[in-house]
């Protein structure tokens, strides 16, 4: 099993629209999870980091963490083509401090 | 602004040959990690390292070597390149408190092995 794992898609999805990404993950110690985005031909950049349960917003970002299914999720409203990137889910593992993994990415694509 | 410089942008090398990558980061970071883009797989981590002269090994060391001297220099060694190292490479750096997340990534490095 990955220890990181999300549907590569692509997703499309029209403009306006909501935008929703899936990721599991197998350490079930982990505290620390990460959305990045990355633009084609670029390097990624970290959009939202959540640690606790629940929802996290911010602007039209929304992260999701629920560690007892050991899902984290990310939201994105009022979807924009800007929005049409790479998206990857990265965890920090408990098992070995300062470990940053990263799954397979999601491309997303915002269809006008 | 912040900065995290790879060396070289493109590399074309023969296999066998002994290959090195730099990456040299301007924000006193003292963690730095090298990790590896293939289509379908992710980035996928090599080695990192969270001070100088110390290494640990990422979930794909195998072929490669690492060097931290200085706590700006992050290098990464193919000591005998082969083609299934052909890869796009990505260097970043993040502070000591890695709990934030925020890795500064490098403009890559790709690097094609003939």
């Amino acid at each position: 099993q990955k220890e990181v794992e999300q549907n590569s898609g692509p997703l499309s999805v029209p403009e306006g629209a909501i935008a929703s990404l899936n990721c599991t993950y197998s350490d079930r110690g982990s505290q620390s999870f990460f959305w990045y985005r990355q633009y084609s031909g670029k390097s990624p950049e970290l959009i939202m980091s959540i640690y606790s349960n629940g929802d996290k917003e911010d602007g039209r970002f929304t992260a999701q963490l629920n560690k007892a299914s050991q899902y984290v999720s990310l939201l994105i409203r009022d979807s924009q083509p800007s929005d049409s990137a790479t998206y990857l889910c990265a965890v920090l593992l408990y098992s070995s401090a300062s470990k940053i993994i990263f799954g397979s990415g999601t491309r997303l694509s915002i269809r006008p | 602004d912040v900065k995290v410089t790879q060396s070289s942008r493109y590399l074309v090398k023969r296999t066998g040959e002994k290959v090195f990558l730099e990456c040299v980061q301007d924000m006193d970071h003292e963690n730095m990690f090298w990790y590896r883009q293939d289509p379908g797989l992710g980035l996928r981590l090599i080695y990192f390292s969270y001070d100088v002269k110390m290494k640990e090994k990422g979930d794909i060391p195998e072929g490669y070597s690492v060097s931290r001297e200085k706590k700006e220099r992050f290098s990464l060694i193919l000591e005998s390149a082969s083609t299934n190292q052909t890869s796009m490479y990505l260097c970043a750096s993040s502070p000591v408190d890695t709990n934030t997340g925020e890795l500064f990534f490098g403009e890559g490095s790709r690097l094609t092995v003939l």
